[in-house]
């Protein structure tokens, strides 16, 4: 199993700025995966990050709009760069252990 | 590309009672996951059952099972004996066989439970 400690829980940012999301892992794991859930709506992947590697990202996102850091096998980093009211989301880090999927508590991002 | 349908936004059940949330999915692999994911308010997302597509016995977690049907690519979540604590969204969710491959949600079932 694996424990995901994500910060911060919430935030209410102005548009234009960015936020860092913070994704904690008590075991080293090769794959970290960053989600998105819009309001009322699935989870869909932004992209997944491999230590010592570039991230790669899903069709629709870009490194840009949202670099990503894995800085080592237990931490990894999402920024929500220049943003709009659109990006008012919940955030979601996610690992994998065996067959099993595990995810943070997510942050949930309103931008005004 | 893999999609996964939940055609059910919204189920009731009352407390005891059973409920069967559904969901089906398209892939022309033939070794992948199948996986149902509680998310309740908190939003932690959390595993409620797995199934393997070898496998042709249906998953069974305590209250939980599903009813796996591969050729027409079905994968049911019956909940039996509901609980107040049951309540949630719930997203079914498949996963290619390949090691590290993205999860693909669908897109997810409110359940609420009527004591």
């Amino acid at each position: 199993s694996a424990v995901i400690s994500q910060k911060p829980s919430r935030d209410i940012c102005q548009r234009g700025t960015s936020l860092t999301i913070q994704c904690q892992v008590d075991s080293q794991v090769t794959m970290m995966f960053w989600y998105r859930q819009q309001p009322g709506q699935s989870l869909t992947l932004i992209a997944t990050a491999n230590q010592g590697s570039e991230a790669t990202y899903e069709s629709g996102f870009v490194i840009d709009k949202f670099p990503i850091s894995r800085p080592n096998l237990t931490f990894s980093t999402l920024t929500v760069s220049n943003m709009s009211p659109e990006d008012s989301s919940i955030y979601l880090c996610s690992v994998e252990t065996g067959l099993e999927a595990f995810f943070g508590q997510g942050t949930r991002l309103t931008v005004v | 590309a893999q999609t996964v349908t939940q055609s059910q936004p919204e189920m009731s059940v009352q407390e005891a009672e059973t409920v069967t949330l559904s969901c089906t999915y398209d892939t022309s692999e033939s070794d992948y996951y199948l996986f149902w994911y509680k998310q309740p308010p908190s939003r932690q997302m959390i595993l409620v059952i797995r199934q393997e597509a070898y496998k042709q016995q249906n998953a069974t977690e305590n209250r939980f099972s599903v009813n796996f049907q591969k050729a027409a690519k079905s994968f049911s979540l019956k909940i039996s004996d509901s609980q107040l604590g049951d309540a949630a969204m719930y997203f079914c969710a498949y996963r290619s066989g390949s090691s590290g491959d993205k999860l693909t949600f669908g897109t997810g079932t409110r359940l609420a439970v009527r004591p």
